[in-house]
């Protein structure tokens, strides 16, 4: 079976300070995808990257990185020198060969930057 | 142009009432799924429709119908409106599932 844990249920920082997300999922599938989805406080869902199970390169976008490891099946998010703005609910996601078009999230870590 | 639209934005209606939330895409997709986010948060799949065939029903409650009369449109018909339906219920489509969704901005039902 397919799981995504995401054990941060919430975490608060001070403006400018770096954080990371943490995503660990579970899957016996050898072709999968990873996701991370933003939901801030007016409550759409944001995408921000896609990950493919054969492409172990860490990826950057501005403030935004994305840290993937298979060894320890793990996907972890940092946001460099964060600002109010980035504060909102963050969810990783996965979906598999076998999961029949499903996306599966984790519960989601709710981050908080204070001023 | 909304990617994924869904109406109403807001529903507040009684229990036992029965309600309809409609969802339209304009990106050309074959899947369309409705999702349910719960006061936790917590995300969970109920439908997926791939040109207008059911592919995925959850463990969802009789009283929840989906309904796709195209690839373009994909409808949650709720009867007997409990309070536990109260919830976020999320429309979103995709071309393939490896691509990742488009989600639409979400219908908050309250039932009181």
């Amino acid at each position: 079976a397919q799981k995504v844990t995401q054990a941060q249920t919430e975490i608060s920082v001070v403006e400018k300070e770096d954080v990371t997300l943490d995503c660990v999922y579970e899957t016996r599938d050898t072709t999968y995808y990873l996701f991370w989805y933003k939901q801030p406080p007016s409550g759409e869902l944001v995408f921000l990257i896609r990950r493919n199970s054969f492409d172990e390169q860490n990826e950057i976008s501005g403030r935004y990185s994305w840290n993937f490891q298979k060894s320890t099946s793990s996907f972890n998010f940092t946001i460099t020198a964060s600002q109010v703005v980035d504060s909102a609910v963050y969810f990783c996601a996965l979906t598999t060969m076998d999961s029949s078009y499903k996306l599966i999230f984790g519960s989601g870590t709710r981050l908080l930057v204070r001023p | 142009d909304t990617a994924v639209s869904q109406t109403p934005k807001y529903l507040v209606t009684q229990m036992g009432n029965d309600k309809s939330i409609k969802c339209e895409q304009n990106l050309g997709h074959d899947t369309m799924y409705w999702y349910k986010q719960d006061s936790k948060k917590f995300l969970k799949i109920m439908f997926s429709y791939n040109n207008k065939e059911l592919i995925i029903n959850e463990t969802v409650p009789n009283r929840f119908s989906p309904k796709s009369p195209d690839k373009a449109h994909l409808n949650l018909h709720i009867n007997s409106l409990e309070l536990g339906d109260s919830a976020v219920y999320f429309c979103a489509s995709s071309q393939d599932r490896f691509y990742g969704y488009t989600f639409g901005s979400g219908t908050r039902l309250t039932v009181v």
